[in-house]
């Protein structure tokens, strides 16, 4: 079964310093690959997708993921956050179709 | 602009009541998707539709219906077999193309009175 990891829950930064967010999956092929960003009461944004060629995508917002095949890993970085970024990030994978997605980080920004 | 509008924002049942929470697309998506929002739990896709008059379950289709008249209609109502409905429902559309991405509406915050 197609399944969607993200181990880390929550999250602090400091405003300015880096960001890695990371995901694993669990698929037999490379499946679509997809970040979704939420704020509180609100639906999901596409922050960037992968489906084929150049492992490193860039996304809005200043976002970027890298597909790495031998890791199963498709993490998510910013070079230098803002208070802004604030929000709940969500992995996603794409099969047939059906999307599954990861059960989220948090991520908190301080001043 | 186009987009997609779940409405309403809040919602409350009483216990044995049936709910129908709308949501409409003016993106001429021809999939349209439901999903459950619990906290920690991430989201968990309940129905979905890749053409007029044709929907499948999702993992946890149990005590919810759905039905597809309209390409850009696709309401969702929750029964009163639905024994735990307290969750944030989100609505959801795409192009029917394998690599295009989802696009979400704002949400339906659902409470039991």
């Amino acid at each position: 079964a197609q399944s969607v990891t993200q181990p880390d829950i929550h999250i602090t930064v400091s405003e300015g310093a880096s960001l890695e967010l990371r995901c694993n999956y669990s698929y037999g092929a490379t499946p679509y690959l997809f970040w979704y960003v939420q704020s509180p009461g609100q639906g999901l944004q596409l922050l960037l997708k992968y489906f084929s060629g150049d492992t490193l995508v860039q996304g809005i917002k200043g976002f970027e993921a890298e597909f790495k095949r031998s890791q199963s890993s498709f993490n998510l970085r910013k070079p230098s956050v803002h208070w802004s970024d604030a929000a709940e990030y969500f992995c996603a994978v794409g099969v047939s179709n059906k999307f599954y997605f990861g059960s989220g980080t948090k991520l908190n920004v301080k001043p | 602009d186009g987009g997609i509008t779940q409405s309403p924002k809040y919602l409350f049942r009483k216990e044995g009541q049936n709910v129908t929470l709308s949501c409409e697309q003016n993106l001429n998506h021809d999939a349209m998707y439901w999903y459950r929002q619990d906290p920690g739990q991430g989201l968990r896709l309940i129905y979905y539709s890749q053409i007029v008059n044709d929907f499948q379950k999702g993992d946890i289709a149990e005590g919810y219906s759905v039905s597809r008249e309209k390409k850009e209609s696709f309401p969702l109502t929750v029964t009163s077999a639905q024994k735990n409905p307290t969750a944030f429902y989100l609505c959801a559309s795409r192009r029917d193309r394998s690599n295009q991405p989802q696009h979400f509406g704002d949400g339906t915050r659902l409470s039991i009175l």
